[in-house]
């Protein structure tokens, strides 16, 4: 079955190291998304990107970075891990199909950053 | 700015009907989305609407006032499974096209 996948589900880290979260998807959508979710917060836009060319930041992308190396493959870059990125994090897909407003969402990464 | 304002909370019995409230303040507006989410698990998509009045898709339906910033979800027949956190979600335009910006959610505690 078509899929968001997200590697890994969980990761323990500490201050000041390099995190990657990584996003694959086989549903052949174009756009990909990263959100955050903290409790009370909801969900929050981090970066997005419309294809392999294109990324933007969205709400809160001050200590990420992001990479499209392929249109189904959107990978998430903590540089230097700080305590209060621990987090819940989800990547989303949309596309044109589904006139773009629906997202479809991954799993979910568990980050602690202690 | 933009913010989306939902109740955190709502506790309803089931088989009762339910409605959670969703008003925005955003910078553009294309439509407004609900999203689902069990505890551990991803939010899957509900509802869009883009033009004002009722969409309804089996149990659930969702309105939407363009002029008064404001739309809700109806919850009709209630289960116990219902039980989850529903989230609002204003689509608008963003660099290079259109982004989705999120409410808080409303966390729905259905009761035997």
């Amino acid at each position: 079955d078509a899929d968001v996948t997200q590697t890994p589900r969980n990761r323990i880290t500490k201050t000041g190291k390099r995190i990657m979260l990584e996003c694959s998807q086989t549903k052949g959508h174009d756009r990909m998304y990263w959100y955050r979710q903290d409790p009370g917060l909801g969900l929050r836009l981090i970066y997005y990107s419309f294809d392999v060319k294109d990324i933007n930041k969205g709400e809160i992308s001050d200590g990420y970075s992001v990479s499209r190396q392929a249109q189904a493959k959107f990978s998430l870059s903590l540089e230097s891990a700080i305590p209060n990125q621990t987090a819940l994090y989800f990547c989303a897909t949309s596309d044109l199909k589904f006139g773009l407003y629906e997202q479809f969402f991954g799993p979910g990464t568990r980050l602690t950053v202690l | 700015g933009q913010s989306l304002e939902q109740p955190s909370e709502v506790t309803a019995v089931e088989g009762a009907i339910v409605q959670i409230n969703c008003t925005y303040q955003t910078s553009g507006f294309y439509g407004l989305s609900w999203y689902q989410q069990h505890d551990g698990g991803a939010p899957t998509f509900l509802s869009y609407n883009a033009l004002d009045g009722l969409e309804e898709t089996g149990r659930f339906s969702s309105f939407l006032s363009r002029s008064d910033s404001y739309g809700y979800l109806l919850l009709q027949e209630l289960q116990m499974k219902d039980s989850a956190s529903y989230f609002c979600a204003v689509r608008e335009p963003g660099t290079g096209g259109f982004k989705t910006i999120f409410g808080a959610g409303t966390r729905l505690f259905v009761k035997a």
